[in-house]
C-alpha cells in the first residue's frame, strides 16, 4: 500500500487566499483525522471522520476552515480567506478500528503551508 | 477527558548513552498507548504500541516501553542510543471511551550528540 498521500506538499500563498489540502487515506481504513503542527502549540487534532461522517470538529479553529470527506478515499481541509497564522504543517492520518480495541493511526507526509 | 503529560521537552544525549522518556496518562478506564517518532522534517511514525498483554512492549530500531497500569505511565525506554535518533517523539493514549481518537502528548525533542 502506498500509505496515506496527501497534495500538495508544499503551499505557499498570500493572505486571503483560498487554500484546499488534499489526502487520501489508506484503503480499507474508516477513520481519516485532520492536525495541525505547530512549534508554539504543538499537535493538534482538527476534525476526524469515521465512514466519510465528521465526528468530531471541536478542533476546528474557526469558521475559516472547512474539511470534507465525499467518499472513502479522498478528503479535503479549506482554508477561505487564509491568514499568516494559519501556516502549519497539516497531518492527515487514517486507521481502523479493530474489533474491540483501537487501530494505529497512520500518517501521511503533511503539507508545510506558508502564508504569506 | 484523558490527557497525556511528557515531562521533558528537550532531552540531549551523547552517544551510546541510555534513554527514558517519561508519558504518564490521565484516564482510569481501558487504555491503548503509542509511541510516535518524528524525524527532521518528516511526518509521525509508529514506534511502537500497546493494547493488551506483555506490558513491556518493544518497537522498532531497540526502543521498547513499559506501561505501568498503577503509575498510570508508559515510559520510552533505549539502552544505548544513536545520532539517528535525534528526533521528536509523542506519546499517545486512546482510551475505551474515546472513540478511535488519539490524544497526544506535547512531545520531547531529543538530540543525540556525535
Amino acid at each position: 500500500d502506498a500509505g496515506v498521500i496527501q497534495s500538495p506538499r508544499h503551499e505557499v500563498t498570500e493572505m486571503g487566499q483560498e487554500v484546499t489540502l488534499r489526502c487520501k487515506p489508506i484503503s480499507g481504513h474508516d477513520y481519516l483525522f485532520w492536525y495541525r503542527q505547530t512549534m508554539m502549540r504543538g499537535l493538534e487534532l482538527l476534525i476526524y471522520f469515521n465512514n466519510n461522517v465528521p465526528i468530531d470538529d471541536s478542533g476546528m479553529p474557526e469558521d475559516r476552515f472547512s474539511a470534507k470527506m465525499p467518499n472513502a478515499s479522498f478528503s479535503t481541509l479549506k482554508i477561505q480567506p487564509s491568514e499568516p497564522r494559519d501556516s502549519a504543517v497539516y497531518f492527515c492520518a487514517s486507521s481502523s478500528r479493530l474489533a474491540g480495541g483501537s487501530d494505529t493511526q497512520y500518517f501521511g507526509p503533511g503539507t508545510r503551508l506558508t502564508v504569506l | 477527558a484523558q490527557s497525556v503529560s511528557q515531562h521533558n521537552h528537550h532531552v540531549i544525549l551523547s552517544e551510546a548513552a541510555s534513554l527514558e522518556l517519561g508519558c504518564n496518562y490521565s484516564y482510569g478506564g481501558t487504555v491503548n498507548l503509542f509511541w510516535y517518532v518524528q524525524y527532521p522534517g518528516q511526518h509521525l511514525q509508529l514506534l511502537l504500541k500497546y493494547f493488551s498483554g506483555d506490558p513491556l512492549v518493544k518497537g522498532i530500531k531497540g526502543f521498547e516501553a513499559e506501561f505501568i497500569k498503577s503509575k498510570f505511565s508508559f515510559n520510552l525506554r533505549k539502552p544505548s542510543v544513536q545520532w539517528s535518533d535525534t528526533a521528536e517523539y509523542f506519546c499517545a493514549v486512546n482510551s475505551d471511551n474515546a472513540g478511535n481518537m488519539l490524544t497526544f502528548g506535547g512531545g520531547t525533542r531529543l538530540m543525540v550528540k556525535p
